[in-house]
């Protein structure tokens, strides 16, 4: 258990469905990420929030829409998605500030987008 | 621009040692992470290094030379439980991660 979660584990969903990832972190930190993995590629960063700011915006197509509500959860909204965005949505979180700022990471979303 | 260098896979004995090698290439430094992941789950932390030398925290070790831009980790009296994907990070300038792909580590009896 690192103090992350995720929900859905699992989800399945066609191109013009919408949906929502949401993310919960338990470890008091200020910081909130969203990272894609596909199949043999470095983790990609999406999304940073720092103190419920978006201070990152990694050139993320607008069918991503993230949302920070409160420094502990997170959401990332989908919608009109692309077979390609098919892949595993990590989300972390840290403590900005705070020395060697370690991220940890939740179990993930596991996407297939049909 | 920005890489992580990290070799896709390896294989090793259980009660073996295996050295997993990351070499890097970033705008700055403010340190390197290393990072295990199982399959379907989370990657969890398993080390930081700042300053040239040697991390030592149990069966696992990592190793640091920010002039050759390398850093290894080291797994000791290797079990199947040590199956697993092995990430390395970099924090360069802007202070996000940029992650390798990952070393595969398949550890046999």
């Amino acid at each position: 258990e690192t103090g992350v979660t995720q929900t859905p584990r699992h989800l399945v969903m066609g191109m013009t469905n919408k949906k929502s990832l949401k993310c919960e972190q338990h470890l008091g930190h200020n910081a909130m990420y969203w990272y894609k993995q596909s199949a043999k590629k470095p983790l990609e960063l999406m999304f940073v929030y720092s103190l419920e700011e978006r201070v990152e915006n990694n050139s993320v197509p607008s069918r991503f829409s993230p949302e920070c509500p409160n420094s502990s959860h997170l959401f990332l909204h989908l919608h009109t998605l692309q077979p390609e965005d098919s892949a595993l949505y990590l989300c972390a979180s840290s403590q900005v500030g705070g020395g060697h700022e370690t991220q940890y990471f939740g179990p993930g979303t596991r996407l297939l987008v049909l | 621009g920005q890489n992580i260098d990290q070799p896709t896979e390896m294989t090793a004995t259980e009660g073996a040692i295996v050295q997993i090698n990351c070499t890097y290439q970033t705008s700055g430094f403010n340190g390197l992470f290393w990072y295990q992941q199982h399959a379907g789950e989370a990657p969890t932390f398993l080390s930081y290094n700042v300053l040239d030398g040697l991390e030592e925290k149990g069966r696992f070790s990592s190793f640091l030379s920010r002039s050759k831009g390398y850093s290894y980790l080291l797994l000791k009296e290797l079990q199947m439980k040590d199956s697993a994907s092995y990430l390395c990070a970099v924090r360069g300038d802007t202070d996000k991660l940029i992650f390798g792909t990952g070393t595969r580590l398949q550890v046999f009896p």
